[in-house]
Formats: C-alpha cells, sequence, structure tokens
C-alpha cells in the first residue's frame, strides 16, 4: 500500500512569491492534517481535513495560508505571498475516520526555503 | 493550548547503551501520548503509543512509561544499535486529532 507522497520534496522561492503544496493521502484515509516544523523547533499542527470539510484549522498562522481537499482527496496549501518566516518543513499526515484518529501516517514532507 | 516540553535535543550514545528521552506535558485532559521516530529524508513514523489509562508499555526493545501525576512520560530503547540513530519526537493529543509535538531528539548510536 503507497504511504503518504508530498510535492515537492523541496522548493527554494523568493520572498513575495506563491508556492503550492502537495498532499496525497494513504486511499480511503478520510483525515488530512497538514503540520509545520520550523528549524529545530517542534513540529506544529497547522490543520485538520475530513473528507473536504475543515475541522480544525487553528494553527493557521495567518491568512496568507491557504489550504484545499477539492473532492476530499488530495489536499494543497498554498502561500502567498511567501515571507522569510515560512522556511520550514510542512508534512502532511493522514488517518482513516474509524479508529478514533489513532496513528497518523506521515509523508516525507516539503522543505521550503524562501529567500 | 498544549505545550510539550522534550529533554535532551541531543543525545549520543554507545552501541548497546540504553537511550532515554523525557517529555512533559501541560494539558492534564491529553489521553494519548505517541512517539515518533524520523530517519533522514522521511517523514516521521510512529514506534509506540500510550494511552492516559496506561502506565507502562513494551514493545522489544523499546518501552514508554506515562506519570499522569506529574504529567511526564518518557521514551526508552536498550541495547541501542545503529539503526536506532533519528531524531524521536514525543506527543500528546488533547483533542480528537490535534498532536502536540516536542521540539526532537536527534539521537546517534557510536559504533
Amino acid at each position: 500500500e503507497a504511504g503518504v507522497t508530498q510535492f515537492p520534496s523541496h522548493s527554494v522561492i523568493e520572498k513575495g512569491q506563491t508556492v503550492t503544496l502537495r498532499c496525497d493521502p494513504i486511499s480511503g484515509h478520510d483525515n488530512l492534517y497538514w503540520y509545520r516544523r520550523v528549524m529545530g523547533k517542534e513540529i506544529k499542527f497547522l490543520l485538520h481535513f475530513v473528507k473536504e470539510s475543515k475541522q480544525d484549522e487553528s494553527g493557521m498562522p495567518n491568512n496568507r495560508f491557504l489550504a484545499e481537499r477539492t473532492g476530499g482527496t488530495y489536499s494543497t496549501l498554498k502561500v502567498q505571498p511567501a515571507e522569510l518566516e515560512d522556511s520550514g518543513v510542512y508534512f502532511c499526515a493522514s488517518s482513516p475516520l474509524e479508529g478514533g484518529g489513532n496513528e497518523q501516517f506521515f509523508g516525507p514532507g516539503t522543505r521550503l526555503t524562501v529567500l | 493550548g498544549e505545550n510539550v516540553e522534550q529533554h535532551p535535543s541531543t543525545l549520543s550514545v554507545q552501541e548497546g547503551d540504553s537511550a532515554v528521552i523525557k517529555c512533559t506535558y501541560s494539558d492534564s485532559a491529553s489521553n494519548y501520548f505517541p512517539w515518533y521516530k524520523q530517519e533522514l529524508g522521511k517523514g516521521p513514523q510512529l514506534i509506540i503509543d500510550i494511552r492516559s489509562n496506561v502506565g507502562e508499555k513494551k514493545d522489544q526493545r523499546i518501552a514508554v512509561t506515562l506519570n499522569k501525576t506529574a504529567k511526564h512520560f518518557s521514551l526508552h530503547i536498550t541495547e541501542t544499535q545503529p539503526e536506532d540513530s533519528a531524531v524521536y519526537f514525543c506527543a500528546a493529543r488533547t483533542s480528537p486529532y490535534k498532536l502536540s509535538f516536542g521540539a526532537g531528539t536527534t539521537v546517534t548510536v557510536r559504533a
């Protein structure tokens, strides 16, 4: 079974530009999460989808970040315009709806560098 | 919200020795505590977890202990091997789906 995949693996952009990150969850997983790790710090929760609906977006830093999950399958996270402090590793995770969302399966992450 | 502190940030051990990583949490409502291992170039992977109604759990060379009163939990790795070298994250869950992570511990096992 394929795991969570993320694209791209790395992205280097200049301040003010736009970047879109993509996540493909494990097939059949209705829960999808975005997290971010800024260098050396904790992995921080950004938001949680159940199918195509946003259940919790309390961790989104500001309105420059927009997450979507059209059709309840893959998800995108857009940063527009990017700022220096947005640099970090963005992880996507997924889990099945049953089971109380215990184990979250993580993708390899997208390393974003804003210059 | 939940705040998870993790120590140490780096840990170097001789192969065959034990490694211990400690975490504290702030929200007494947290009820699920997973540990994730992240190897180079990969995403975090669950290695063991414990629920608030259990004090200790063991799986081969790894074990986790939980002290609800003190709000701290620990990961123990015995007989460390080179493949145990990785970044380890503790986490706590208060809401049904949201995990709060520690800052990670980079473990290096010296041959």
